[in-house]
């Protein structure tokens, strides 16, 4: 069984540009999240799909990220326009609906670098 | 405050040898959950372990292990036998089930190193 990707796996763009990050979860899986790790920062929670919706968007920094998930299947996280301190490790996460332990499994993440 | 902290920012393990990854947490909610993930150097997050805040006995899997002390509210990694391929940063993270619904908070994470 595949496991979560993400594409690309990195990034290099010019400040004021436009990315877009998409990632597949594992098949079968209802819920995908979006995180990031800044440089030396924790990982920090972006939002999370159940399906097609938009469940929590409470981690979004501001309106220049826009994400999406049309069909409920794969998911792209468009930053636009990029500042300097977009600059990090933006992973993606997925799983199915378990209730107590629900295990998040993470993709190999992209590495975005603002210039 | 942090809500996950993790107090060694790195360590080094001579092989064979077991190590213990720090992990303390903060939080009101009586139901949460923890997890560790390893991330090598290929950079994806492995899922390793998970303890739940009403689980009686310490989570094992494999050479795993959770030392879970909840008055304490530590969650600490026990890796036995460590060997080369454990060389990674390790992530504790915690889900706060009424509070903060499906999203988990991280610490900052522990690189540990295996010498042969």
């Amino acid at each position: 069984e595949a496991g979560v990707t993400q594409f690309p796996s990195h990034s290099v763009i010019e400040k004021g540009q436009t990315v877009t990050l998409r990632c597949d979860p594992i098949s079968g899986h209802d819920n995908l999240y979006w995180y990031r790790r800044v440089m030396g920062k924790e990982i920090k929670f972006l939002l999370h799909f159940v399906k097609e919706s938009k469940q929590d968007e409470s981690g979004m920094p501001n309106n220049r990220f826009l994400a999406e998930r049309t069909g409920g299947t794969y998911s792209t996280l468009k930053v636009q326009p990029a500042e300097l301190e977009d600059s990090g490790v933006y992973f993606c996460a997925s799983s199915q609906d378990l209730g107590g332990q629900e295990t998040q499994y993470f993709g190999p993440g992209t590495r975005l670098l603002v210039l | 405050a942090q809500k996950i902290t993790q107090t060694q920012p790195g360590m080094f393990v001579q092989e064979k040898e077991a190590v213990t990854l720090d992990c303390t947490y903060d939080t009101s909610d009586p139901s949460y959950g923890l997890f560790w993930y390893k991330q090598p150097s290929s950079g994806e997050m492995i899922f390793l372990i998970y303890q739940g805040s009403y689980d009686q006995q310490n989570a094992t899997e494999g050479r795993y292990s959770l030392n879970f002390q909840k008055a304490r509210k530590s969650a600490n990694l026990v890796i036995s036998a460590s060997q080369l391929g454990d060389s990674a940063m390790y992530f504790c993270a915690m889900r706060e089930y009424q509070a903060a619904g499906n999203k988990l908070t991280f610490g900052g994470g522990t690189r540990v190193l295996v010498k042969p």
